[in-house]
């Protein structure tokens, strides 16, 4: 157990859908991420966050759309995806902006889009 | 910007001794080496930090140089639960000066019996 749980597990998903993934830590950390890890590849850094301020878009499509009401709490929403958006999307968090951040992530959404 | 490069891939035997080293020329004077271990659709688990020289805890231990341009994991005695894979990461400073946490390919280790 990490501390960082996020839900749902797995997610299958019409290209016409709107669904949106969640994720809580209970670290007491200032920073969230989401990652994106599509099949045999490295992760993908998408969003971060930073005392709910994002401070980091990493040309993620306007499809993918994040939330942050507060420092425990992280959202994706998500709307009109595409087959090659199927990916396990990772969930993190750290303390803060700081050269020795160690990331803590839950377990993933593994979605599928059809 | 800081970039690692690592092995694509290591094979390895129970109870051996695996090193892995990871390469990061660009690494930034404040940088720390981190490296994690990801299992089939979990995320990845932190393993060691370090700055310079070793560092070792209970799972692993973390060999820098002194020029901290390279930096080798090492895990002792590996039995097949230990088949993952594994990155090393440093901070990915852009020109917002914003920490970036960027995985890598990382090292498939495959350890058999």
């Amino acid at each position: 157990e990490t501390g960082v749980t996020q839900t749902p597990r797995h997610l299958v998903m019409g290209m016409t859908n709107k669904k949106s993934l969640k994720c809580e830590q209970h670290l007491g950390h200032n920073a969230m991420y989401w990652y994106k890890q599509s099949a045999k590849k490295p992760l993908e850094l998408m969003f971060v966050y930073n005392f709910k301020e994002q401070t980091e878009n990493n040309s993620v499509p306007s499809r993918f759309s994040p939330e942050c009401p507060n420092s425990s709490h992280l959202f994706l929403h998500l709307h009109t995806l595409q087959p090659e958006d199927s990916a396990l999307y990772l969930c993190a968090s750290s303390q803060g902006d700081s050269t020795n951040e160690k990331l803590f992530f839950g377990s993933g959404t593994q979605l599928s889009v059809l | 910007l800081a970039k690692t490069t690592q092995p694509i891939s290591m094979d390895s035997y129970e109870g051996q001794e695996v090193n892995i080293t990871c390469s990061h020329n660009n690494i930034a004077t404040n940088d720390y080496i981190t490296w994690y271990q990801q299992f089939p659709s979990q995320g990845p688990r932190f393993i060691i930090q370090g700055y310079k020289t070793k560092v070792t805890n209970e799972v692993a231990s973390l060999f820098i140089p002194a020029d901290r341009k390279s930096s080798t994991l090492s895990l002792p005695r590996v039995s097949l639960s230990d088949t993952a894979v594994y990155y090393c990461l440093v901070v990915l400073h852009g020109s917002s000066n914003t920490g970036k946490l960027i995985f890598g390919q990382g090292t498939t280790l495959q350890v058999k019996p």
